[in-house]
């Protein structure tokens, strides 16, 4: 079992939808929890940054973290075309120098 | 400001040949991360630097695989004798001293191993 599983898709969806991307993970030594974006053929970009239990809100975008059930959430509020992308949850350990474990990420395409 | 840049773009080398992997982080970036990216996978971390040092090398698959950093800021991969499952996209990513913080990320490296 990995240690974070993100359901990989693809999930398609029309423009305007409000978009729900998971992941669960297994160590309950994890603290910190990001969402990146990647489009084709770039380095993924951070949208959202986490540390504690709850939501977090910025713009169109709500990352939610429930720690005693190890489950984060990434929610995309008005979905755009642009929005169409990868997104990767990343999780990490104060234990281990910033190293990020990731999910395999989430195909999203957003169709006008 | 200038972001991480990563040489070359794509690389397409033949089996068995060894290939250099470019990463130069933000300026002043201490931490320097590589991971790896392969088709239907997640980003797999390989190696972390603090300055030239590096104290996590536990993610390098084999001992083909090495690294370096010098003079705190670029670093090189390196992979002799490469095999056809090397082939992925190799991705750099700098943060300003480790810990929690934000990584930053280069366009990354394909490599192709024929």
């Amino acid at each position: 079992q990995k240690e974070v599983e993100q359901d990989p898709g693809p999930l398609s969806v029309p423009e305007g939808a409000i978009v729900s991307l998971n992941c669960t993970y297994s160590n309950s030594a994890f603290q910190y929890f990001m969402w990146y974006r990647q489009y084709s053929r770039k380095g993924p970009e951070l949208l959202m940054y986490t540390y504690s239990s709850g939501n977090k809100e910025d713009g169109r975008f709500t990352a939610q973290v429930d720690k005693s059930s190890k489950y984060i959430s990434l929610f995309i509020r008005d979905s755009q075309p642009s929005d169409s992308a990868t997104y990767l949850c990343a999780i990490g350990s104060g234990t281990s120098y910033g190293k990020l474990t990731f999910g395999q990420g989430t195909i999203l395409t957003v169709h006008p | 400001g200038a972001g991480v840049s990563q040489s070359p773009s794509n690389k397409v080398t033949e089996k068995g040949k060894d290939v250099e992997l470019r990463c130069d982080p933000i300026s002043g970036h201490t931490a320097l991360y590589w991971y790896r990216q392969s088709l239907g996978q997640g980003l797999e971390f390989l190696i972390y630097f603090q300055g030239n040092s590096a104290p996590d090398k536990s993610g390098l698959p084999s001992d083909r695989f090495s690294a370096e950093r010098t003079g705190g800021s670029v670093s090189t991969l390196t992979i002799q004798r490469t095999q056809q499952e090397d082939s992925a996209v190799y991705l750099c990513a700098s943060s300003a001293s480790g810990g929690g913080e934000t990584q930053y990320f280069g366009p990354g490296t394909r490599l192709l191993v024929l």
